[in-house]
């Protein structure tokens, strides 16, 4: 059974220094990896999907790394802003799944503080 | 506009009433699906249909029911509404059945039961 886990669940950091968000998965057979942002009271925004054969998708200030055998994405948020502040959730599809899900990570609450 | 849309944004319901939270796509997507996020903040699936069949039926009790009359449009109903039930329902599409193009979601409605 898949999990996904993401590490830290909360973080805090001042305007300008670059955001590094983990997720780990502990079966490797994905199918991609999404990124969502979630703001309070609202939906999820999609970020960048990664696909299984990929290691890495940007996205003006965000880049995300996908290491499948490791079962690690890694989300960077360069040069943060206020703005910046949100949950990010990080998402997996399984190659073993016929039709596509999406399975979730707990997600990490970010706050830039100005 | 493009999007995933949701009605009702918030819904507030005393115990044992019947409910329903509808959604339309307009991307021209082939799969529609429903996600809850629990108090905790945890997204998970409840049903899935692409081209207006029921593709992805996780352990959701039989008091909610699905349906979905064109590929545009999948409504949740919910019976005998409990304590329980209270979350954010979102619903999301894909541009195909596997998810390949990533996903879309709507802005989510919270469910308040009293």
């Amino acid at each position: 059974k898949q999990e996904v886990t993401q590490i830290p669940a909360a973080l805090s950091v001042p305007e300008g220094e670059n955001l590094v968000l983990n997720c780990s998965f502990t079966d490797s057979a994905i199918y991609n990896l999404q990124w969502f942002r979630q703001d309070p009271g609202k939906g999820l925004t999609s970020l960048l999907l990664i696909q299984s054969s990929q290691r890495e998708q940007t996205s003006g200030r965000l880049n995300a790394s996908l290491d499948k055998s490791s079962g690690r994405s890694t989300l960077y948020i360069a040069a943060s802003q206020p703005g910046d502040s949100a949950t990010y959730l990080c998402a997996v599809s399984m190659t073993t799944d016929s039709w596509g899900k999406l399975q979730f990570g707990a997600g990490t609450q970010v706050v830039v503080t100005p | 506009d493009t999007a995933v849309s949701q009605t009702p944004k918030y819904l507030v319901t005393q115990m044992g009433n019947d409910k329903s939270i509808k959604c339309e796509q307009n991307l021209g997507h082939d799969t529609m699906y429903w996600y809850k996020q629990d108090s905790k903040k945890f997204l998970k699936i409840m049903f899935s249909y692409n081209n207006k069949e029921l593709i992805i039926n996780e352990t959701v009790p039989n008091r909610f029911s699905p349906k979905s009359p064109d590929k545009a449009h999948l409504n949740l109903h919910i019976n005998s509404l409990e304590l329980g039930d209270s979350a954010v329902y979102f619903c999301a599409s894909s541009q195909d059945g596997r998810g390949f193009y990533g996903y879309t979601f709507g802005s989510g409605t919270r469910l308040t039961v009293v």
